[in-house]
């Protein structure tokens, strides 16, 4: 069972870089979603999107963009990467609609350093 | 703008103890759910709680939600190792945005 699949799991980058975060999941679940996690606190939803081709932003989206051209695949981009975004990445997914005991199915996390 | 807060933030009891973390917010929710996150790995679901004034338990855990649906608590009886993590609520809208508290911290000692 592969569920929520993300990758790297570990990736170090130096401020002003870009990169991808890659996610994917294998159980045509409509609802996938990007949180980050800092130490001391939750998770915080940085974009979601309900269905392929549709996006839209959470409670911290600056810096960061997101596309969903497939429903298997969510990926998360840092255009210019800055210190304030070393955090672990957390994608998830979710059938819609939302109702009984459905959960949030989660990925391993992506640890993101940015010097 | 919902205001969720999850308190305490940081717990550490001896083994055999109770305790209680509240989950708190001026929303109204249509269900809520509680995930556990040990360290190194993402949230798992433990429950959801859908009517005022529902109470579900599992196991040592017991979970209960608002009358009103804006709060919820989650009761650890005879807490033990093993329940060392991240306790998350997350209450769920008639919006698309999954939220999550910032959770509270345990820590049972042996």
């Amino acid at each position: 069972n592969a569920g929520v699949t993300q990758t790297p799991k570990f990736q170090v980058l130096k401020t002003g870089q870009s990169m991808t975060l890659q996610c994917a999941q294998d159980m045509n679940h409509e609802y996938m979603s990007w949180y980050r996690q800092d130490p001391g606190m939750g998770l915080r939803l940085i974009h979601y999107s309900v269905g392929a081709g549709i996006t839209d932003q959470g409670e911290v989206p600056n810096g960061y963009n997101v596309s969903r051209s497939t429903t298997e695949d969510f990926p998360l981009r840092l255009l210019s990467a800055a210190p304030s975004q070393t955090s672990v990445y957390f994608c998830a997914s979710s059938v819609l609609p939302f109702a009984g005991n459905q959960p949030q199915h989660f990925g391993d996390g992506t640890r993101l350093s940015i010097l | 703008t919902q205001l969720l807060e999850q308190s305490p933030q940081f717990l550490s009891i001896q083994e055999g103890e109770n305790l209680t973390v509240y989950c708190n917010s001026s929303s109204v929710f249509s269900s809520l759910q509680w995930y556990r996150q040990e360290p190194g790995e993402g949230p798992v679901l433990l429950v959801t709680v859908v009517t005022g004034g529902e109470v579900k338990k599992l196991k040592r855990l017991t979970f209960q939600f608002g009358d009103a649906r804006k709060d919820s608590s989650l009761h650890i009886t005879a807490a033990q190792p093993g329940d060392t993590g991240l306790y998350l609520c997350a209450p769920r809208g008639n919006t698309g945005k999954l939220i999550f508290g910032q959770g509270t911290t345990l820590q049972v000692k042996p």
